[in-house]
């Protein structure tokens, strides 16, 4: 595969729940990005790894957990939601965010998430 | 801080008619800037961006843009949009110093009538 891929493509679950969001980029990027798009509201950038480590966390709740144990793997693991967690999660990746250049950054198709 | 607006969250059009999709940004650092577009069911895909240079950037299926610093603004342009054109379409910033964090507008739906 090629890009940058996400599983699940859909994802229902209750407010107990405890379920994860997988991303894996192949393009043999340093950085990979977490967002959230929800309806009629701009796109929501909620983590930033770089190397690994994580660089920005946008007042994001505890109920979203990422974790990144290598550079082509992102996880967001999810706990305890409520219905306005209902969204498009996107993740991305580029080549390097510190570099000052301008990187691209290249989007995943996103996982439909819905929250009961 | 950065905020981007898109004046319009929708624009119908007839093919082969011409298109202007508004973007303005605030910011108090020196930006990047961007426009992305997410057709259905899809992620977004770079169309164009500026980094520096000529303050017109076009994209390989014949959308420009051109920044305006004095204005603020990144509106994109085509003379003849397809049916294909139809998605969404997303401006975005990001300051030229430190980590990249993209900053998105709105977006604005474009539809393309036959």
């Amino acid at each position: 595969e090629t890009g940058v891929t996400q599983t699940p493509r859909h994802l229902v679950m209750g407010m107990t729940n405890k379920k994860s969001l997988k991303c894996e980029q192949h393009l043999g990027h340093n950085a990979m990005y977490w967002y959230k798009q929800s309806a009629k509201k701009p796109l929501e950038l909620m983590f930033v790894y770089s190397l690994e480590e994580r660089v920005e966390n946008n007042s994001v709740p505890s109920r979203f957990s990422p974790e990144c144990p290598n550079s082509s793997h992102l996880f967001l693991h999810l706990h305890t939601l409520q219905p306005e967690d209902s969204a498009l999660y996107l993740c991305a990746s580029s080549q390097d965010p510190a570099s000052g250049r301008g990187d691209t950054q290249y989007f995943g198709p996103g996982t439909r998430l819905t929250v009961l | 801080a950065q905020s981007v607006t898109q004046l319009d969250s929708q624009v119908p059009v007839f093919e082969e008619a011409p298109v202007e999709l508004r973007c303005n940004y605030s910011s108090s650092v020196s930006v990047y800037l961007f426009w992305y577009v997410q057709y259905p069911n899809q992620g977004l895909q770079l169309l164009l961006k500026y980094l520096s240079g000529s303050t017109l950037v076009e994209s390989i299926n014949g959308f420009e843009a051109e920044f305006n610093k004095s204005q603020t603004s990144f509106h994109l342009r085509k003379p003849s949009v397809h049916i294909s054109d139809t998605a969404e379409y997303f401006c975005a910033v990001s300051p030229i110093q430190g980590a990249q964090k993209l900053v998105f507008g709105q977006g604005t739906r474009l539809t393309i009538n036959p």
